[in-house]
């Protein structure tokens, strides 16, 4: 069993939108932080967005705010990443990662594998 | 925002060597710092939290420490599969990682 799957990385054209999903399994989804980090192709991880427990007060890196929406469904386990006006400094593998507490900033202590999204004309 | 700073980039070493990775927070973050280990085409994987605690199923001959703005990561008797690239990464104030060190073979 895969604790969390990412689905719906694609190739799209500046400008335009995309909805990344992660599906999770083996936990209480919804007592934990959950949040999506990206890494650029050769480059290091970039911390984009996290929602805690309950939905409350969603966090963005500052170089998607304003573009992307981070949402969760907990009772279907899912978390998302509405990704609009995407731009080619978007490309990258996204990684949807579990916090290792309901609130607050924490550390990431299970990681899904990654979906590719490619941003190009 | 709280920037990372790790050194080296880049490392190269041999199988039994002892290793040590740096990573330096731009503002204090007491002990709120995790390191992760990641191989091409894979997920990060954790190994250390709050600075120096090892995650469950990590070999012993990883080691983290420090706190304030000063952190190490340790790989004592590197092994063939400790070859990858570490990242440290604060979680005081959200989060950042840092720029990575890529652990080679000499």
């Amino acid at each position: 069993e895969v604790p969390l799957l990412e689905s719906g990385g694609d190739l799209v054209q500046p400008g335009g939108s995309l909805r990344l999903s992660c599906e999770a399994s083996g936990f209480a989804f919804d007592d934990y932080t959950m949040a999506w980090v990206r890494q650029a192709p050769g480059r290091g991880l970039e911390w984009i967005s996290a929602v805690y427990s309950g939905s409350v007060s969603p966090y963005y890196a500052d170089s998607v705010k304003g573009r992307f929406i981070i949402s969760r469904d907990d009772s279907k386990n899912l978390l998302h990443l509405q990704m609009n006006n995407v731009r080619a400094e978007d490309t990258a593998v996204y990684y949807c990662a579990k916090g290792a507490a309901a609130t607050t900033s924490w550390y990431f202590d299970v990681w899904g594998r990654g979906t590719l999204v490619t941003v190009s004309p | 925002d709280i920037q990372m700073t790790q050194s080296p980039s880049a490392l190269s070493a041999s199988v039994g060597d002892t290793v040590t990775i740096t990573c330096r927070a731009s503002q204090r973050i007491s002990q709120w710092l995790a390191w992760y280990q990641q191989k091409p085409g894979k997920a990060p994987k954790l190994l250390i939290y709050k600075a120096s605690t090892l995650e469950i199923g990590v070999p012993s001959r990883f080691s983290g420490s420090g706190s304030g703005t000063e952190f190490t990561l340790t790989i004592d008797t590197l092994q063939p599969d400790d070859f990858a690239t570490y990242y440290c990464q604060q979680y005081n104030t959200l989060y950042t990682f840092g720029q990575g060190t890529k652990l080679e073979i000499k």
